[in-house]
């Protein structure tokens, strides 16, 4: 119930490219949707986030689109760029109950060729 | 935007001792703090959540006694590791939430990579 799936696990893309990663979650009392980007002996940075109340959430390159009924949601980086190259988590949790932990998928490491 | 600092950002100690790591949010006041162990290539795992003021709450399977987390103001919480041994090597994280700071309220700290030998 607390699981939130990420995939894939790597992904290599051409400078220029898209990079897509997909999230999927089974508590439906999530409220709140986090990306976060970290680079190595870094803590994670958040990225961009959604409620759900929204489908698509756009802020520059970074673009989260959620799906409520799937329970799905994804990050797509457009015009990818070498700067791009980190490790990206999705994660989740209920705003409205107690402790509200985020729950965080288990990573992609993306990597974009120049 | 808010701004938590973590403390130190390295640290090597000897098996047996202790070490403690800091965490300051700078610029809001967390009235929740969380601690995460980090293994390398693997996502966060969170060991406790700290509310100011109150007893730490651990995950299962965590050693309350060998992790000891003080939240004794809104600013500031600390992890120490007793006794630490070469397995509790790691990269450990925090992060803070301010109820107040809204829906963008966790910030995390920059991580402190720990080496015991």
């Amino acid at each position: 119930q607390q699981q939130v799936k990420q995939s894939p696990q790597s992904l290599i893309v051409q400078k220029g490219g898209i990079s897509i990663i997909n999230c999927a979650y089974e508590n439906t009392a999530f409220d709140y949707f986090p990306w976060y980007q970290q680079f190595p002996g870094k803590g994670p940075a958040l990225l961009i986030a959604i409620r759900p109340d929204v489908s698509e959430k756009k802020e520059g390159r970074f673009t989260i689109s959620f799906n409520k009924s799937a329970k799905q949601f994804s990050l797509h980086i457009m015009d990818s760029q070498p700067g791009d190259s980190a490790t990206y988590f999705c994660a989740a949790t209920s705003l409205k109950s107690s402790g509200d932990k985020l729950t965080f998928g288990t990573g992609t490491r993306l990597a974009v060729r120049p | 935007g808010a701004v938590v600092s973590q403390h130190p950002s390295r640290v090597i100690c000897k098996s047996g001792t202790s070490v403690k790591i800091e965490c300051r949010s700078l610029d809001f006041q967390a009235t929740t703090m969380f601690w995460y162990r980090q293994f390398p290539k693997q996502s966060l795992m969170l060991m406790a959540t700290s509310n100011e003021g109150s007893k730490a709450t651990y995950e299962q399977g965590v050693e309350k006694d060998k992790f000891l987390i003080n939240h004794a103001s809104l600013t500031l919480s600390t992890l120490t590791v007793t006794s630490a041994h070469p397995e509790d090597s790691s990269f450990y994280i925090c992060s803070a939430r301010s109820h107040r700071v809204g829906i963008q309220g966790y910030t995390f700290g920059s991580g402190t990579r720990l080496t015991v030998v």
